[in-house]
Formats: structure tokens, C-alpha cells, sequence
């Protein structure tokens, strides 16, 4: 069964520090790996990709990585902004059976001033 | 402005009720999909829709039913509410369903809440 863990559940920083947060997949064949984020209230909001090939993508503060051998994730934020609080989560998709994309709970940030 | 709209933006019913959440995906898109939020908890998919057909479906009850008209809008039917139906229900779309690199473009979701 495709499966999408995060880690941790929630997270609380202060304004400026950096976090790291984790995904961990099963799902099998991977496709690609989306980050998205969602603000409290609103629909998510894809921040990057990764697919097979790729170990890092940046998107301006934030920081992807991927290891396809240990079906690992992370997203590095930088310089964090009160404006990062909201849920970041980790979405699989598979490249045969269903196309439907395998979503992890999300990981809930809240930037502290 | 993900470029998909969704009504209504909020819904307060009573249990046994039946309500219909509309959904019009970003122009261009054949696919769209239904999640249910609950308070606190992940994403759960319910059904996908691919140019009027019927794609996938996932966690959905049977007293919940959908469909894609011509126009590529969606409906989702909930009927004989429950108070743990109260959610939020968001909309998504993508140009195809077996583009599996494809992103997901999300509305804003309609608030749900049975009493």
C-alpha cells in the first residue's frame, strides 16, 4: 500500500531560524515528489517538485531534497518569515496503477516574533 | 489565485440534510478531484473525474456521489448528513489524469458544518 509518513506533526520556531521537515514514502514506481503548502483555511499550494533525477530543488528560501534509494524527503526552510506558519505537506505520485497522488497529513509550522 | 473556483465558500446544515458543493477547474482542465479536510486532519481523497468520466474513486461514503458535466464543472452531492460530515471539501483539477508529474491546482474549499 502506498504510504506517505511526516515528520514531525507540528513544529514550533522562532522568527528567522531555519527548520528542516521530513516525508518518508513507500510508494512504488516513484514518479515525483510535490511539497505544497497550505495556509490555515486556504487550498494547498504546490512550492516545488522533484522527480527521480533530481537530490535538491530551491525555490527562493525553501529547499527540497530527495534520496530515491532511501525513499526519503525534506524541506528546508531558511530565515523562516511569520508568513511560513501554515501546513507543509508531502505529496507522492506513482508512475504506474493509479494516478492518484498519495498525500502525507502535513506537518503543521508556526512561526513565532 | 489557483484559477479554480469553488461554491459555496461556507455551508452550515442540519443533520439528515443533503447539500451540493459546485466546482469549476482552471480553464483548460480535464480532471478534477474532491478531497474532504476534517478539523486537524490530512487531505482525504474522494473521487476524481476525467472529461466527464468517472477516473478514481478513494475514501468515499455512499451517501456522497459526484459528477463532471459537459462543461467540465464538478458537483459533489452529500446527502443524509452527519455531524462528523462537517469538513472542509476542496476542489482540485489537472490537465490530465495519467500525467502523473501534473500539479494539482486547488480552490479554496467550501466550509462545511453540520449541526
Amino acid at each position: 500500500k502506498n504510504q506517505v509518513e511526516q515528520s514531525p506533526q507540528s513544529l514550533i520556531i522562532l522568527e528567522g531560524k531555519n527548520c528542516t521537515l521530513q516525508c518518508n514514502y513507500t510508494v512504488s514506481p516513484f514518479s515525483n515528489l510535490r511539497w505544497y503548502k497550505q495556509d490555515t483555511g486556504r487550498g494547498p499550494v504546490s512550492l516545488t517538485i522533484m522527480t527521480f533525477s533530481e537530490n535538491t530543488k530551491s525555490n527562493g528560501r525553501y529547499t527540497a531534497t530527495l534520496d530515491a534509494d532511501t525513499k526519503q524527503s525534506s524541506l528546508h526552510i531558511t530565515a523562516s518569515q511569520l508568513s511560513d506558519s501554515a501546513s507543509y505537506i508531502c505529496v507522492v505520485s506513482s508512475s504506474g496503477g493509479s494516478y492518484i497522488p498519495t498525500f502525507g497529513r502535513g506537518t503543521s509550522l508556526i512561526v513565532h516574533p | 489565485d489557483s484559477g479554480v473556483t469553488q461554491t459555496p465558500k461556507h455551508l452550515i446544515t442540519a443533520t439528515g440534510q443533503r447539500v451540493t458543493l459546485r466546482c469549476s477547474p482552471r480553464s483548460g482542465d480535464l480532471s478534477v478531484y474532491w478531497y474532504q479536510q476534517s478539523l486537524d486532519q490530512g487531505l482525504q481523497f474522494l473521487i476524481q473525474y476525467y472529461n466527464g468520466e468517472e477516473r478514481a474513486k478513494g475514501n468515499i461514503l455512499e451517501r456522497f456521489s459526484a459528477q463532471q458535466f459537459p462543461d467540465l464543472h464538478s458537483e459533489l452531492n452529500l446527502s443524509s448528513l452527519e455531524l462528523g460530515d462537517s469538513a472542509l471539501y476542496f476542489c482540485a483539477s489537472s490537465v490530465t489524469w495519467t500525467e502523473s508529474t501534473g500539479e494539482l491546482f486547488f480552490g479554496e474549499g467550501s466550509r462545511l458544518t453540520v449541526l
